[in-house]
């Protein structure tokens, strides 16, 4: 049971344009999300998170939106720059339950 | 400078053999957490720690055993009952606060194989 879902795979955009990667869950007790880069044989560094009070999040180039009627949320990536080719985890946890649970990943490839 | 150490970076593993991956962390954090990683795959829960001396099961702890004897240190065995510990080991820490933020911070991973 994937209570949290990336649907996409993948994801290809051209540098300077906007890269907005989606994350989907299933757990209406979830009430903090998080969302992870990580590039290949390297541990997950953290980006930008959302308490479910929000509906908007913003840090620099990125911003975390977050719909919870729809138990949704997305990170835009504006202007994506190749460095950020990496994948991106979405992760989620409920009240002060110290688990976090992950999605698949998306692989966002940015081109020059 | 404050991190999270896991040693080694690769890790072959005989057929029967018992493997023991370290994690040390200098960040003073009270909880810890051992993931695996599949090729395609999200991060999958195998041990946590919220303190010293005390630890739970994830979702995916048969074959796996941990010990929190200290609060920087929480090292995984991947015992002979795992029958596919080909992954990518991650541990990470973290303090969740009183508003449950729990942002977890990894550390660069043990890439273990099956000789």
């Amino acid at each position: 049971d994937q209570q949290v879902k990336q649907n996409s795979p993948s994801l290809s955009v051209q540098e300077g344009r906007i890269s907005i990667l989606n994350c989907d869950y299933t757990n209406s007790m979830f009430d903090y999300f998080l969302w992870y880069k990580k590039y290949p044989a390297e541990g997950p560094t953290f980006l930008i998170s959302i308490s479910s009070i929000k509906d908007k999040n913003e840090d620099g180039r990125f911003t975390v939106f977050l719909n919870k009627s729809a138990k949704h949320l997305s990170l835009h990536i504006v202007p994506s720059q190749p460095g950020d080719s990496a994948v991106y985890f979405c992760a989620a946890s409920k009240g002060s339950n110290y688990k976090l649970t992950f999605g698949k990943g998306t692989l966002l490839t940015v081109n020059p | 400078d404050g991190g999270i150490t896991q040693s080694p970076k690769y890790l072959f593993r005989k057929e029967g053999q018992n493997v023991t991956l370290s994690c040390e962390q200098n960040l003073n954090h009270d909880a810890m957490y051992w993931y695996r990683q599949d090729p395609g795959q999200g991060l999958r829960l195998i041990y946590y720690s919220q303190i010293v001396n005390d630890f739970q099961k994830g979702d995916i702890a048969e074959g796996y055993s941990v010990s929190r004897e200290k609060k920087e240190s929480f090292p995984l065995t991947v015992t002979s009952a795992q029958k596919n510990p080909t992954a990518f080991y991650l541990c990470a820490s973290s303090n969740p606060d009183e508003l449950a933020k729990n942002i977890q911070y990894f550390g660069a991973g043990t890439r273990l194989s099956v000789l």
